[in-house]
Order: C-alpha cells, then sequence, then structure tokens
C-alpha cells in the first residue's frame, strides 16, 4: 500500500500557483518524499523529490514540514499543460524505482 | 533522444497468443522496471532488475516473464494472453540507491481480444 495520502482533487486557474498537499505521517528518517505527474496517455513523469530541506527546481518547488509527516508541491505558475494526475510518494525500502502509486491528485487547471 | 523507448506503443492480440514488449534505455542506469496501469488506472510496479537480482512481484502470474539481454534493456514476455491481461504496460529505469528519481517510457496499450 502507498505510504501516503492525497486529496483526490483539485482545481487551479491558470497563472495561479497550485499546491498540492501530501501526508506521510509513517516516513522513516532516511526516506525520500518523490512526487511524479501523469499526463493524460502519456508516462509518469518525475518532478522533484526532497528529504529534509524544501527543494525547488525548473518545474516546482517541495515544501517539507519540520517534522517530514507532510510536504507540498507548489507549480508557481500553472498552466493549462499542467493538468494531470499527481503522485507523492515514498519509496519502499528507499529503492526509487519501486515506486507505489496511490490514487494521486487530479488536478485541472482552468482558463 | 528518447531516454525510455518502448516498442510497440499499440499491441492488438487474441486471447491464448504469446507477445513481448520490448524496452530500452540509454540513461546508463543500472535498473529497469515495468508497471501495469490497469483501466481503473492504478499504477502497480511488476518487476524490478539489475544485473544482479530479479524482484517480482508476487501478484504477478508466471505467464509474464522479464527478460534482460544487457544492461540497456529489459523485454517483457508475456504467454498465453488472458483478457485480464488488457492494459497500459510502462517499462522504466533508474541507478539503484537512494535520491535519485526514475525515468518512464511512454507505455504499450496491450488489447487482448
Amino acid at each position: 500500500d502507498a505510504k501516503t495520502t492525497q486529496p483526490t482533487s483539485m482545481d487551479c486557474a491558470e497563472g495561479r500557483a497550485a499546491n498540492l498537499p501530501c501526508n506521510h505521517s509513517t516516513i522513516s528518517g532516511n526516506e525520500y518524499v518523490y512526487w511524479y505527474r501523469q499526463i493524460h496517455s502519456q508516462g509518469p513523469q518525475y518532478i522533484i523529490h526532497g528529504l529534509k530541506n524544501n527543494e525547488t527546481n525548473e518545474m516546482a518547488s517541495l515544501i517539507i514540514t519540520e517534522d517530514r509527516k507532510s510536504s507540498t508541491l507548489i507549480l508557481p505558475h500553472a498552466t493549462l499543460r499542467d493538468t494531470a494526475v499527481y503522485y507523492c510518494i515514498v519509496p519502499d525500502g528507499g529503492s526509487q524505482g519501486n515506486l507505489i502509486f496511490g490514487k494521486g491528485t487530479k488536478l485541472s487547471v482552468k482558463p | 533522444d528518447t531516454a525510455v523507448s518502448q516498442t510497440p506503443k499499440y499491441l492488438v492480440t487474441q486471447m491464448g497468443n504469446d507477445k513481448s514488449i520490448k524496452c530500452e534505455q540509454n540513461l546508463g542506469h543500472d535498473t529497469m522496471y515495468w508497471y501495469k496501469q490497469d483501466s481503473k488506472k492504478f499504477l502497480k510496479i511488476m518487476f524490478s532488475y539489475n544485473n544482479k537480482e530479479l524482484i517480482i512481484n508476487e501478484t504477478v502470474p508466471n505467464r509474464f516473464s522479464p527478460k534482460s539481454p544487457d544492461k540497456a534493456h529489459l523485454n517483457l514476455h508475456i504467454n498465453s494472453l488472458e483478457l485480464g491481461d488488457s492494459a497500459v504496460y510502462f517499462c522504466a529505469s533508474s541507478q539503484l540507491g537512494r535520491g535519485t528519481e526514475a525515468f518512464f517510457g511512454q507505455g504499450t496499450r496491450l488489447t487482448v481480444v
């Protein structure tokens, strides 16, 4: 079973920031949090990952709470092409390829 | 160049046939995977494989067998296809170890009729 819980769906206005929450209350001290997304009919796409510190790359920012029990993925300026299912994943056993996908959050970016 | 490529993209076949899906990665990764996405859109890992170890998801029927001719390829062979095998199959690769990401192919949509 997935180690994370996420809201089933969210809406966001185009050009606004999209903030996607994730709970991972059972995470261990050396386990990373990964975010992937799947745009309709495509393969999952890696977005970002983090351990303790907040992370930022060209796609998104990842904010991890100090107790590491939850995190938030931030898409700073959402576009229509960001409409996708977003998965927050804590890999099983720490191996980043053995990804246990939950149901994810369906993000709909609207004009 | 595509990092992880799968062929074919679409595959329609009859029940009882044997088929293969090919996967190649040009990232130099040491570990490859097969995932299955069913009609309800749940993604589940089927196999992970590197030079030393094949890890099989115990729920995968033994009609499914991964074969790796070399580090850059992991093919999926399916024998005696059944209607329930219809799904989208994704190949992925990563470098074993913590803190690195997995790259996925674009998927193979298998339809068994």
